[in-house]
């Protein structure tokens, strides 16, 4: 099984500021096959990334991932109000998994 | 405009049968892969298992013993159960698809649509 290990686990910043997530992979990741995800009090996941960097329908272009093999990396340009979540990370390389979130929270 | 509906009994005491149920509407059954996911509460996500069209499954290994993931194509209907419950299966289901081509087998591995979610809580 492959374990992701997402980092830092709160990350407390202001709306406008750039938001930097990790996820890391016990292994490498085949074919890209990385997914990120926010998800909201209440409400189920949404896909906002796969295949490391391509954004899903819909999403805002302050969306970014970027990574291969073991280190993914979502980027958040400017945070905006309705930004404020918690992120996991997902992998289909291996089976499927997910990360423990990141909950990114205003400062 | 594809939806996912989930329902199914929210209240289990230990030892009985989870089941739930979730409906696609509004969109194709073939070409996805139709999975099971949970939440417990406060908690991060964990993958149960999927299912396709034609009813060929994969499991969660840490799960594949008290699951069985099962298809009605003539209802667009695929369901969960999941024996043996105790209270650590308390937690949020949700239903999800991920896309794959069904001549290559290609999939990008997403979960772009998700339903609702079902709570379940298992007491005594």
């Amino acid at each position: 099984e492959i374990v992701l290990t997402q980092s830092p686990g709160t990350l407390s910043l202001s709306p406008g500021e750039r938001a930097t997530l990790s996820c890391r992979a016990s292994q490498s990741v085949s074919n890209s096959y990385l997914a990120w995800y926010q998800q909201k009090p209440g409400q189920a996941p949404r896909l906002l990334i796969y295949g490391a960097s391509s954004r899903a329908t819909g999403i805002p272009d302050r969306f970014s991932g970027s990574g291969s093999g073991t280190d993914f990396t979502l980027t958040i340009s400017r945070l905006e109000p309705e930004d404020f979540a918690v992120y996991y990370c997902q992998q289909s390389g291996s089976s499927r998994t997910f990360g423990q979130g990141t909950k990114v929270e205003i400062k | 405009q594809v939806q996912l509906q989930q329902w199914g009994a929210g209240l289990l005491k230990p030892s009985e049968t989870l089941s739930l149920t979730c409906a696609v509407y509004g969109g194709s059954f073939s070409g996805y892969y139709w999975s099971w996911i949970r939440q417990p509460p406060g908690k991060g996500l964990e993958w149960i298992g999927e299912i396709n069209h034609s009813g060929s499954t994969n499991y969660n290994p840490s799960l594949k013993s008290r699951v069985t993931i099962s298809v009605d194509t003539s209802k667009n209907h695929f369901s969960l159960k999941l024996s043996s419950v105790t209270a650590a299966d308390t937690a949020v289901y949700y239903c999800a698809r991920i896309e794959y081509d069904i001549l290559t087998g290609y999939s990008n591995g997403a979960f772009d649509i998700w339903g609702q979610g079902t709570m379940v809580t298992v007491s005594s």
